[in-house]
């Protein structure tokens, strides 16, 4: 069974970088054929795509999002990092990460999610 | 940018059949986009339904179906039940790499 876990502080403050991590159990990031994702929801609102990663490192962003956000994948621990730069409370939403299949862009697993909130 | 629009409300009758749609700003929505559909009730992770327009994801009751219905794509529930009051969202593969999530259904059972 593939789990996915986003951990992570859930409290920044503005101007800084928001860094989440992704812990994925059984399954090798490795194993290819899937993208490795970020997606988010803002209190009350819709699913927003953030971007993805395939082990081999190419990434595809959001390009609402693109200039403040990094995708990164560590396959010795398998877990894959997002960071998001110069972060306001319009960024306050709850993220979780996915596993997408590339074969049939399925978003097929996906983390309990973890909320992050932005205060001075 | 494209916007994959939904309608933002719904409402059926217990047993009754919906149909909800996933359409484009602009042209129209066809397999090469891939339409997935996701229900999601509050406070918990999205769950897939469909995906590749029509392939129910494992697990899911038959009462789920997904198709292209004219420029869209759809699902329908047939048969609704009261835990199938959820908002459910699509998602289209734009191509290079991107996708895009609808801004979400809320459904309503009564």
């Amino acid at each position: 069974q593939v789990q996915l876990q986003e951990s992570g502080p859930g409290l920044v403050k503005p101007s800084q970088t928001l860094s989440l991590t992704c812990t994925v159990s059984g399954d090798t990031i490795s194993s290819g054929g899937y993208y490795w994702s970020w997606v988010r929801q803002h209190p009350g609102k819709g699913l927003e795509w953030i971007g993805y990663i395939h082990y081999s490192g190419t990434t595809y962003y959001n390009p609402s999002l693109r200039s403040r956000v990094a995708i990164s994948v560590d396959t010795y621990t398998n877990h894959f990092s997002l960071k998001l730069d110069s972060v306001t409370a319009a960024d306050t939403a709850v993220y979780y990460c996915a596993r997408n299949k590339i074969s049939t862009r399925i978003f097929d697993y996906w983390g309990q999610g973890t909320l992050v909130t932005f205060s001075s | 940018q494209t916007v994959v629009t939904q309608e933002p409300s719904f409402s059926v009758s217990p047993g009754g059949t919906v149909t909800l749609t996933c359409g484009l700003s602009s042209g129209s929505v066809s397999t090469a986009y891939y339409p997935s559909w996701y229900q999601q009730t509050p406070g918990q992770a999205p769950r897939t339904l469909i995906y590749s327009t029509n392939t129910r994801s494992s697990g899911v009751p038959g009462r789920f179906s997904g198709s292209i219905l004219g420029n869209k794509a759809a699902l329908t529930i047939t048969g609704a039940q009261a835990d199938d009051e959820s908002d459910y969202y699509c998602v289209l593969y734009m191509g290079s790499g991107i996708v895009v999530f609808g801004g979400g259904t809320k459904l309503t059972v009564l």
